[in-house]
């Protein structure tokens, strides 16, 4: 079945400091989803791409799919102490609805 | 508005025991997904509504799990004869129509705890 991998599964960013994380599918992808989960919450939607080579920004946050829509990385520039969470990416594969999540990238940040 | 409501917020329970977890989907929503999320993981796929009837219950690891959907809003898990390995957090999401590139919205979930 379809695997979503990502890395790095820890990142620990100082304050004001960039970072990327990496999605990679072992299918192509209609679409990738980025949801960011704070601690003892639950998973918050930030972000779809639909399109191979898409790129779209949220304030400090840039998101990219990549051209063969198999992979995607998320971007975080001067990296604050509200960013701290573990973000996922997810997707469904081309021919399927269910979202297939990735484990995450748990980001801490020292101040 | 209302997101996606999740009740209860935690679950205790003893081993061998039957649970119920209730969600309440964003109102006008025709999907709704269920997901199980254990501690380090990502959420894991467990099933599918649309409308009334399960369109997908792949995910489900066994006949111990149920879900139902009677009026096309609230839905409720059902899992019987707990085990231990069941402990986790439970995530409905709701879609406005399920088309793959619908957005879901998560719950709160419900954290299950087997004694």
């Amino acid at each position: 079945g379809q695997q979503v991998m990502q890395i790095p599964q820890y990142q620990h960013v100082q304050e004001g400091e960039d970072f990327t994380t990496y999605c990679n599918s072992s299918t192509t992808l209609s679409n990738i989803q980025w949801y960011k989960q704070r601690p003892g919450g639950h998973p918050v939607f930030l972000i779809q791409l639909v399109k191979s080579g898409e790129v779209k920004k949220q304030k400090r946050l840039t998101f990219q799919f990549g051209e063969a829509k198999k992979n995607s990385s998320l971007h975080i520039t001067a990296t604050q102490t509200t960013d701290v969470g573990t973000y996922f990416c997810a997707g469904p594969s081309s021919n399927d609805y269910k979202l297939s999540f990735g484990a995450g990238t748990t980001v801490t940040v020292r101040a | 508005g209302a997101g996606v409501s999740q009740t209860p917020s935690n679950k205790v329970t003893e081993k061998g025991k039957y649970v119920e977890l209730r969600c309440d989907p964003i109102s006008g929503h025709t999907a709704l997904y269920w997901y199980r999320q254990s501690l380090g993981q990502g959420p894991e796929f467990l099933i599918y509504f649309q409308g009334t009837g399960a369109a997908d219950d792949s995910g489900l690891p066994n006949d111990r799990f149920f879900a139902v959907r009677p009026e096309g809003s609230v839905s409720t898990l059902k899992i019987q004869r707990t085990e231990r390995g069941d402990s986790a957090v439970y995530l409905c999401a709701s879609s406005f129509s399920g088309s793959r590139v619908d957005t879901q919205y998560f719950g709160p979930g419900t954290r299950l705890t087997v004694l």
